[in-house]
């Protein structure tokens, strides 16, 4: 069975410093796919990134970073400068592939971490 | 360009009753995916509906049960309604292109079912 764990429950920094939110995953299969979602307070979830198993180069896009290690069977979420608006709950997700036809189905999420941004 | 629209937004019920709830996958997309969010917990996975038929399902009795009309758009009905089912029910859809399904899944703003 696939298991997502996102250790920091709730996370508090003053606006301007750095972060880095935890996700750890465990699966048996080879091929897999991680997801950040980030929930704000309105309650849709908005998908921020997606990684293949096959692919652990880290990606950046502008303040954020993603850090995929599968050696640790981690896939950490760095936001750089914290701003307000980033405050949040995020979710680290898993899913693995059906087999043919490609694609990931139903999504295995952790408990989320809420991220405060303190003006 | 539309999301992913659901219905209705807020909805109040009483143990032992039945609901239904609705989703509208975004335009372009043939995949709906009904996932259920407990307060202070991530989402868990329902069922997904794909081609009118229920292709995977998750950890969930059968009084949950799904469906899925030629227009792509779904319905998710929960029978004999517990107090722990009161949730927030997410609607997301994904697409088939190119004989590949895309793995991004687009979530709806959900409808949060509350059962005294």
């Amino acid at each position: 069975a696939q298991k997502v764990t996102q250790a920091q429950t709730e996370i508090s920094v003053v606006e301007k410093e750095d972060v880095t939110l935890d996700c750890v995953y465990e699966t048996r299969d080879t091929t897999y796919y991680l997801f950040w979602y980030k929930q704000p307070p309105s309650g849709e979830l908005v998908f921020l990134i997606r990684r293949n198993s096959f692919d652990e180069q880290n990606e950046i896009s502008g303040r954020y970073s993603w850090n995929f290690q599968k050696s640790t069977s981690s896939f950490n979420f760095t936001i750089t400068a914290s701003q307000v608006v980033d405050s949040a709950v995020y979710f680290c997700a898993l899913s693995e592939a059906l087999g043919s036809g490609g694609g990931a189905d139903g999504l295995t999420f952790g408990k989320g971490t809420h991220l405060i941004i303190q003006p | 360009d539309a999301g992913v629209t659901q219905s209705p937004t807020h909805l109040i019920k009483t143990r032992g009753q039945q609901v239904t709830l609705r989703c509208s996958p975004k335009s372009g997309h043939d995949t709906v995916s009904w996932y259920q969010q407990a307060l202070g917990q991530g989402p868990q996975f329902i069922f997904q509906y794909y081609e009118e038929e229920e292709r995977q399902r998750g950890n969930f009795p059968d009084r949950f049960s799904g469906h899925q009309f030629p227009n792509y758009s779904s319905e998710l009905n929960v029978n004999a309604l517990l107090l722990g089912d009161s949730a927030l029910y997410l609607c997301a859809s994904s697409f088939l292109s190119a004989g590949v399904r895309s793995y991004e899944q687009y979530f709806g703003p959900g409808t949060r079912l509350t059962v005294t």
